[in-house]
């Protein structure tokens, strides 16, 4: 139990175009999702916390407009790159927690690998 | 504010043990997460500790002090499979998110 499946796996696009990236739990529902960016070699950076049905919380540097969340649903969560440039190429993993509130595991998604040109 | 430190590399022989260290300074600790990462791959979760102490699970064993705001990763009978980044994270009370250190960067070697 507790997967947590991310797609597209890999996506390359040109520059100034979006990408939508969805990350759904399976068989279990997610009350908040957190969606990080991980550049070579370095560790986990959180972008953004969402819960169903609220706006996401997003951290300190990282552009709300830019980096567009929707967690519709208690399985899925949404991140879209828009206007996507090479700087915005990383390695990007989504998490689901099953309880909203307090500490609890989080169940990583396979992650998705965003190439700019 | 949340500071999680590791050391960002480590190397050891197969079959041997290696102890991967975690410093945490963070407001409103609740417990620590160790996972492990494959390159390219999603984290794995490895342990989970919120007393203070030893907790074992197989070949892996983690092991926390509150006080010294102190976690380590102990790995036995290292395999080439155990080489990976692990990962160290908080999580503070009352919040679930998690905050992650740099990750070690274990090579086991013959």
């Amino acid at each position: 139990g507790a997967v947590v499946s991310q797609h597209p796996s890999r996506v390359i696009c040109k520059s100034g175009t979006s990408v939508k990236i969805e990350c759904r739990s399976l068989d279990f529902q997610a009350t908040t999702m957190f969606w990080y960016r991980q550049f070579p070699k370095q560790s986990l950076m959180l972008m953004a916390t969402s819960n169903e049905g609220s706006k996401a919380t997003y951290e300190q540097g990282v552009e709300k407009d830019k980096f567009l969340i929707n967690h519709a649903s208690l399985t899925l969560s949404t991140l879209t790159v828009t206007s996507a440039h090479p700087e915005d190429s990383s390695f990007y993993i989504c998490s689901a927690s099953r309880l909203a509130g307090g500490p609890n595991e989080q169940f990583f998604g396979p992650g998705t690998r965003l190439t700019v040109l | 504010g949340q500071n999680i430190d590791q050391p960002t590399e480590m190397t050891a022989t197969e079959g041997a043990i290696v102890q991967i260290n975690c410093t945490y300074q963070t407001s409103g600790f609740n417990g620590l997460f160790w996972y492990q990462q494959h390159a390219g791959e999603a984290p794995t979760f490895l342990s989970y500790n919120v007393l203070d102490g030893l907790e074992e699970k197989g070949r892996f064993s983690s092991f926390l002090s509150r006080s010294k705001g102190y976690s380590y990763l102990l790995l036995k009978e290292l395999q080439m499979k155990d080489s990976a980044s692990y990962l160290c994270a908080g999580t503070q009370t009352g919040a679930n998110n998690l905050f992650f250190g740099t990750g070690t960067r274990l090579t086991v070697i013959p």
